[in-house]
């Protein structure tokens, strides 16, 4: 069954470094998301990308937040200069038009 | 800002045992999916319902979407120990990105 590959599955970052966590979608999907996870809270909404372009994002996504999709398969999401509060589990995921999501495993993310 | 509250937020019952989970809000939704997530993995999609009042059986799992579209249910027959796990409901609005809400969470467990 296909599968939302992510990497790294954890990293371990400085605060006020940047970071990169990367994200290879199902190949045939469309729409490509982030969602993040705060120990113990829910699952939140990060951005939408939809035909190489943002369509919709959240207020977490502020301007510290960047996504690329640079060849067609990858899905970046980078932070800039990161914050200790940036500290979650970070999830990739994919969608077919009117089907439901795949994500993936996550990216632990913590700053120290 | 839409909320999806999931009650209850823990459950423990013994194996042969019947629950419910409910999941409720005061927004409507074009569509509502049900997850289960694993400690350290992504939520991995159970059902998506779509119309108001519909059912959907998987296995010893009936999942209904309410008449309005603002609520949900998840029923387990006879639960098994394998059932235990995160289960999180998400709702999503009409529009092209059709970014997901997630619910609270209810954290189950079935012990023999």
């Amino acid at each position: 069954e296909p599968e939302v590959t992510q990497t790294p599955s954890h990293q371990v970052t400085q605060m006020g470094q940047e970071v990169i966590l990367r994200c290879v979608p199902i190949s045939n999907h469309l729409y490509f998301y982030w969602y993040r996870q705060i120990l113990g809270q829910k699952v939140e909404f990060l951005v939408s990308f939809y035909n190489n372009e943002i369509s919709e994002k959240s207020e977490i996504f502020d301007d510290q937040f960047s996504v690329e999709r640079p060849d067609g398969s990858n899905f970046t999401l980078k932070i800039r200069s990161t914050k200790l509060e940036d500290s979650a589990m970070y999830f990739c995921a994919s969608r077919l038009a009117n089907y439901g999501y795949t994500f993936g495993s996550g990216t632990r993310l913590t700053v120290v | 800002t839409q909320l999806l509250e999931q009650s209850p937020q823990f459950l423990s019952i013994q194996e042969g045992e019947n629950l419910t989970v409910y999941c409720n809000s005061s927004s409507v939704f074009s569509s509502l999916q049900w997850y289960r997530q694993e400690p350290g993995e992504g939520p991995v999609l159970l059902v998506t319902v779509v119309t108001g009042g519909e059912v959907k059986k998987l296995k010893r799992l009936t999942f209904q979407f309410g008449d309005a579209r603002k609520d949900s249910s998840l029923h387990i027959t006879a639960a098994q120990p394998g059932d235990t796990g995160l289960y999180l409901c998400a709702g999503a609005q009409s529009g092209t990105a059709s970014k997901l809400t997630f619910g609270t969470g209810t954290r189950l467990q079935v012990t023999l």
